[in-house]
């Protein structure tokens, strides 16, 4: 049973450009969260997708987006990027709502470096 | 607005010896509560969580977390820490919407090293 995987796990950028990161949730798993983790600091939430809609927003600009396709994989894309954005960008998935379980899933995430 | 408090950035234990990390959260309803730990180069890992009832928590690894409504604390222990242990740890709280959790949000870590 394969956990949730992310792609690339490591990607070098410029100011100004942009990325697309890609996470392929666990099994089973119907919903996908993006999370920010800056050097030395804990996750940031970004945002959750659940049936190909984001459903919440944490606070980050609208250069943030993001995509979810009906097999549940999910794109983050990152706009215009400036060098603040250089962060691990994590993944997690988590069971059907509704379940309860209460636990996420991560990926090892992408470890984007902007320069 | 909720938000996760972990008060020391990083302790040094030696192995063998007893652990506690700090954890404070704030919430206006009542929290589900989670303990992660995070390995270098690595994703998060569910230690353990607290939804209702029993207040102490069993977790893998021979971790467990006492939830204290009237502190708003969930500290995690561990009675004999292994070397294996060192790495960042993270406390989070679930925001509950609806009919399930919609986002969890985390406090900042807390890094351990283990001594030989």
């Amino acid at each position: 049973d394969a956990g949730v995987t992310q792609s690339p796990t490591h990607l070098i950028k410029t100011r100004g450009q942009q990325v697309t990161l890609r996470c392929s949730p666990k099994s089973g798993h119907d919903t996908v969260s993006w999370y920010q983790q800056a050097l030395g600091q804990g996750p940031q939430f970004i945002f959750q997708y659940y049936e190909e809609e984001e459903r919440q927003r944490g606070n980050f600009p609208d250069r943030f987006s993001g995509h979810q396709f009906p097999n549940y994989s999910s794109e983050l894309n990152v706009n215009a990027l400036l060098l603040g954005d250089s962060a691990l960008y994590l993944c997690a998935s988590s069971s059907p709502s509704g379940s309860f379980t209460g636990e996420l899933f991560f990926g090892e995430g992408s470890r984007l470096t902007v320069l | 607005a909720q938000s996760v408090t972990q008060p020391d950035i990083h302790i040094t234990v030696s192995e063998g010896a007893s652990l506690e990390l700090r954890c404070n959260y704030s919430y206006g309803a009542t929290p589900y509560l989670f303990w992660y730990v995070q390995s270098p180069g690595q994703g998060l890992q569910l230690l353990l969580k607290y939804f209702s009832g029993d207040t102490l928590v069993q977790g893998i690894k021979g971790f467990e977390a006492e939830f204290k409504r009237s502190q708003s604390s969930f500290n995690l222990r561990k009675p004999s820490v292994h070397w294996s242990d060192a790495a960042e740890y993270f406390c989070a709280v679930a925001v509950i919407m609806k009919t399930s959790y919609d986002k969890v949000i985390f406090g900042p870590g807390t890094s351990l090293s283990v001594i030989p």
